[in-house]
């Protein structure tokens, strides 16, 4: 089994410019997380889906969108990217979201907006 | 003030130095994780607990669930285990995972 899988590992991107990360899984997850982790600061949860077609904001959601519009693909949207957004994403899932179960990671995706 | 809060942010170590590393907390949690961080890579669950103790080779976690506290120990450190370690809780309001900033350890041969 590949686990959690992210796409693009690395990006660079103009100020404005959009793009979309990729998060697939293939343990049959029903919840699924993006995260941004910054320098000197915890993971901090960007939006959260708890099944298809469903998705919730998380601490820091503005300026991101998702979608899940299948069971085992969750993406992550940027429609203008900012400086702000530099940052490393992580993509996670988990079988029930309770807490008390182990996290799946992906291995993140570096961003650079310039 | 940080509702996750560890201890050391770094620490550097022997190889075969026994290592602890430690977490407190400020909120109600229902478990805690420790995970792994390589430089460049990915992030691993090492452990994940309520109450007690947990062992796994090398690696022992406990957890205080009175003081709010957890410790990440690791016997015999090897250059191999130079990694940040996470500690997060399952907390607050909505259930979410709460993070730590990370401890980062470095382990000299």
């Amino acid at each position: 089994n590949a686990g959690v899988t992210q796409t693009p590992k690395f990006r660079v991107l103009k100020t404005g410019q959009s793009m979309t990360l990729l998060c697939a899984q293939d343990m049959n997850h029903e919840y699924m997380y993006w995260y941004r982790q910054d320098p000197g600061m915890g993971l901090r949860l960007i939006h959260y889906s708890v099944g298809e077609g469903t998705t919730a904001k998380g601490e820091v959601p503005d300026g991101y969108n998702v979608s899940r519009l299948k069971k085992q693909n969750f993406l992550l949207g940027l429609e203008s990217a900012a400086p702000s957004q530099t940052s490393v994403y992580f993509c996670a899932s988990s079988y029930s979201g309770r807490g008390e179960e182990k996290l799946f990671f992906g291995s993140g995706t570096q961003l650079s907006v310039l | 003030k940080n509702e996750v809060e560890q201890s050391p942010q770094n620490l550097t170590a022997q190889e075969g130095e026994f290592i602890t590393i430690n977490c407190s907390y400020s909120v109600g949690i229902s478990a805690l994780h420790w995970l792994q961080q390589h430089p460049g890579g990915g992030i691993v669950s090492l452990f994940m607990l309520s109450s007690g103790k947990k062992k796994h080779g090398r690696l022992i976690a406990t957890i205080n669930i009175q003081e709010k506290h957890s410790s990440l120990h690791i016997t015999a450190s090897h250059p191999r285990d130079s990694a940040v370690y996470i500690c997060a809780v399952t907390g607050g309001s909505q259930g979410n995972l709460i993070f730590g900033k990370g401890t980062k350890l470095s382990v000299k041969p």
